[in-house]
Order: structure tokens, then sequence, then C-alpha cells
């Protein structure tokens, strides 16, 4: 069973904090690793994605992958009230030729004004 | 019309009723998929097209049936639902079908309640 584990939550960060995210996936030959953010009624969207070991940064998000942990994390610096939001974990599952991603359940972020 | 769209918003429709969710996407790319999103479960994927050929059937009910007449278009045809068939259907495309580089970019979903 080829699965992406998430806390559930909530997770209450203070504004202007860093918001740490954190995932765990099952198959060690995933490859391609992908962070939404989905806020309340309305469906995900693409924040960040990383396919090699190490940080990627893109403004106030930083995505960290260890692939020999089997583990991707998400950091909100400098966080906002309208990051409150669910955020959800996506691994790329081999074999590619299908193209199919496991979600995680989420994680609800909740910034505290 | 930008990124990827769906219709309706929203469908209420009854255990006997048949009816088609609507997906279209502007953004040129070869693959779609349908996938349902229920409260405190993760998204399951349903189906995937990869230039229009479908490349994954996730074990799902017949009572779905799937249609890709080209690569921008995307329909879920619908007949004879349960009422645990109430969820968000949410629609997304990618670039290819098999590269690893593989971003999804979801429609706003339809919200459907069978009753």
């Amino acid at each position: 069973q080829k699965e992406v584990e998430q806390n559930s939550g909530p997770l209450s960060v203070p504004e202007g904090a860093i918001a740490s995210l954190n995932c765990t996936y099952s198959d060690r030959g995933s490859q391609s690793f992908f962070w939404y953010r989905q806020y309340s009624g309305k469906s995900p969207e693409l924040i960040m994605s990383i396919y090699s070991n190490g940080d990627k940064e893109d403004g106030r998000f930083t995505a960290q992958l260890n692939k020999a942990s089997q583990y991707v994390s998400l950091l909100i610096r400098d966080s906002q009230p309208s990051d409150s939001a669910t955020y959800l974990c996506a691994v790329k599952v081999p074999p590619n030729r299908d193209d199919k991603i496991i979600f995680g359940k989420g994680t609800r972020l909740h910034i505290l004004p | 019309e930008t990124g990827v769209t769906q219709t309706p918003r929203h469908l209420v429709m009854g255990m006997t009723n048949k009816k088609s969710l609507k997906c279209e996407q502007h953004l040129g790319h070869n693959a779609m998929y349908w996938y349902k999103q229920s409260a405190k479960k993760p998204l399951e994927l349903m189906f995937v097209y990869s230039l229009e050929e479908r490349v994954e059937n996730n074990s799902v009910p017949s009572r779905f049936s799937p249609e890709c007449p080209n690569s921008s278009h995307l329909f879920l045809h619908l007949h004879t639902l349960q009422p645990e068939d109430s969820a968000l259907y949410l629609c997304a495309s990618s670039q290819d079908g098999s590269g690893i580089y593989n971003e999804q970019f979801f429609g706003p979903g339809t919200r459907l309640t069978v009753l």
C-alpha cells in the first residue's frame, strides 16, 4: 500500500513566525513531490514542487526533501493570516507511465493574528 | 477562459437521475484527471487520461463513466448514484502523462449532492 502521511492538525502558529509542515511517504522509489494549498470550499492550488534532495525556496516558502528518510517538508516564513488553509502533500509514485499521484489527508494550518 | 474550468459548480441530483460533469483545460496539457474529495478523506484518484487514452481506472464503480473526446475536454457521466457519492469532484490537468515533472493543476470543482 503506497501511502503519504501528514499530521492532520490543526497547527496553530503566531503571525510572523515560521510554520513547519511535514510529510512522510512509503514508496522509496518516488521521484516527484508537491505541496498544494487548499482554502475551505476551494480546490487545491499548487505552491511548490521538488524533485531532488535538499531545499528549494520560492518567496516565503521553502520545500525540503530527504529521500533517504522519505520525508518532505514545507516551511512558511513570516506567516500571514492568509496562509491559514489546509496543506496537501502529494507524491508521484512509480511507475511513471501512469502519472499517478498520491495525496496525503492534509494538515490544517491556522495563523493566529 | 484560463486554466481549468468545470461546470456545473454545484449539482443536486436524485438517485435515479443521469447527469454529466464537464471539465475543460486551456493550458495545452495532454493529461487529464478526475478526483473525488470527501470530508476527512484524502483526494481519491478516479480516472486518468493521457493523450485521450484512459490509463488508469482506480476501481471506480460503473455508475461513474468518463469520456475524453480530445485533450482539452473531459466528462464524467453519472447515473444511479448513491448518497455516499456526494462529494467535491475535481478535474485536473498536467503537461504529459508519463514524465516525472508532472505538476497537476486543478479546476474549481463540482459540489455534488445526491438525495
